[in-house]
């Protein structure tokens, strides 16, 4: 099984809302990724976590903030988001994030901010 | 200089040709090359992993990797409509992040 489960699919909000998006992956994988990707453009990172702690936060605005509860779970909370936020916000697992690993990507949740 | 180059296309090839698609990179830190298929507003899907150099076949897919070059490839034998799609090249070196090409949109004409 090597399946990212993102949820959910769609998400439509307001630029006053918040929401979160969620990821599962049951590989055993310890490392997590939330990649941001915008139309006909490859993905961009955003955070990862390893072994559950944040290791990498690419100069993300504030108004998204992660969270991994555990080594299965990931989490990207959303807050008072602008409409150019809007695009595929797509999860990914590997088994390390160092080494010969590669990843795995869900199919993504894709986010209009009105 | 970016640090992956991909021709964006799109390409488009007929039904049944040897498709071929190409990343340069400058990074020589990079070990680790994998391709990725993605359709229309869906999540990248992973074709070919590969570790150095060398050759790997998968079905009607074949990864190449020239490190001295700093060239990757994959070729598509007998191409369908059914991959049509945008290609992705990613690349890492230990301890690395991911790095992706722009991508090549690919159609495959009946």
């Amino acid at each position: 099984d090597t399946e990212v489960t993102q949820t959910p699919k769609h998400l439509v909000m307001g630029m006053t809302n918040k929401k979160s998006l969620k990821c599962e992956q049951h590989m055993g994988h310890r490392a997590m990724y939330w990649y941001k990707q915008k139309a006909k453009k490859p993905p961009e990172l955003m955070f990862v976590y390893s072994y559950e702690k944040l290791s990498i936060n690419e100069s993300v605005p504030s108004r998204f903030s992660p969270e991994c509860p555990n080594s299965s779970l990931l989490n990207l909370h959303l807050h008072a988001l602008q409409p150019e936020d809007s695009a595929l916000y797509l999860c990914a697992s590997s088994l390390r994030d160092r080494g010969s690993t590669e990843a795995f990507f869900g199919q993504g949740t894709r986010l209009t901010v009105v | 200089q970016k640090e992956v180059e991909q021709d964006p296309g799109p390409l488009s090839v007929p039904e049944g040709a040897i498709v071929s698609l190409n990343c340069t990179y400058s990074n020589s830190a990079f070990q680790y090359f994998m391709w990725y298929r993605q359709y229309s507003r869906k999540g990248p899907e992973l074709l070919m992993y590969t570790y150095s150099s060398g050759n790997k076949e998968d079905g009607r897919f074949t990864a190449q990797v020239d490190k001295s070059s700093k060239y990757i490839s994959l070729f598509i034998r007998d191409s369908q409509p059914s991959d049509s799609a945008t290609y992705l090249c990613a690349m890492k070196g230990y301890g690395q992040n991911f790095v992706f090409g722009p991508g090549t949109r690919l159609s495959v004409l009946p």
